[in-house]
């Protein structure tokens, strides 16, 4: 079955970088996209961008385009996000999720971890 | 303001239908497909409706979607306490080009 594991909350200082990471299994990585969408507390979803997994292309949301880094590792079916110069307005629980390619449908989800940007 | 808008509320009692309204552009809803999300408290969102009416599979036939021109609507019938939940719309914008999704509407089952 499909699965999506994230790694753990983190917590940061402003100014910092976070890389959080999304591992797959159950499926073939490379047949799907990977986007990552942010929720802050009590907020709702914002969309940050996707990677292709096939290739590592990726498209950014105009909003992170400056500070956001995604990339794959096709051998370990896990891609990445990082995300630099954090501030408050930063904190965030991080979602990845699975994509049928050509779409922008989301079928599967990771548990996404809280991001604490705190000094 | 959002791009895509829904009610911040709505609220039903078990057995009753409910519809929730997701409101656009012809840039979003108006060009391009709709899919609706649930998220339980504490819990990442589930997909419940894609392609403006279709199910996932494991999703229950009481949920259904619509769309006509720059608005999209997710109805639950049969109401269960179950379904008491957050619910998102999202959709592509042509001109702004990304994923938005609307502001989300709690559902209360009374």
């Amino acid at each position: 079955q499909v699965q999506i594991v994230q790694s753990g909350a983190e917590v940061k200082t402003p100014g910092a970088s976070v890389k959080v990471s999304c591992k797959t299994s159950g499926y073939t990585f490379t047949d799907y996209a990977i986007h990552w969408v942010r929720q802050a507390p009590g907020q709702s979803f914002e969309w940050m961008g996707w990677i292709n997994a096939v290739n590592g292309d990726t498209r950014y949301s105009q909003n992170f385009q400056d500070r956001v880094t995604m990339t794959r590792d096709t051998s370990a079916s896990t891609a990445y996000m990082e995300l630099s110069s954090l501030r408050s307005e930063d904190t965030a629980v991080y979602y990845c999720a699975r994509n049928i390619r050509g779409t922008f449908i989301f079928d599967f989800w990771g548990q996404g971890p809280l991001v604490t940007v705190s000094s | 303001q959002s791009v895509v808008t829904q009610p911040p509320s709505a609220s039903g009692t078990p057995g009753q239908r409910v519809t929730i309204s997701c409101s656009g552009s012809r840039s979003n809803i108006g060009s391009n497909t709709v899919n609706w999300y649930q998220q339980l408290p504490g819990t990442a969102p589930r997909l419940l409706i894609y392609t403006n009416n279709q199910r996932p599979s494991g999703v229950p036939d009481r949920f259904s979607g619509s769309k006509s021109g720059t608005s999209a609507s997710l109805a639950i019938s049969g109401l269960q306490a179950e379904d008491e939940a957050d619910y998102y719309c999202a959709v592509w914008d042509d001109r702004l080009k990304g994923v938005f999704f609307g502001g989300g509407t709690k559902l209360a089952v009374l």
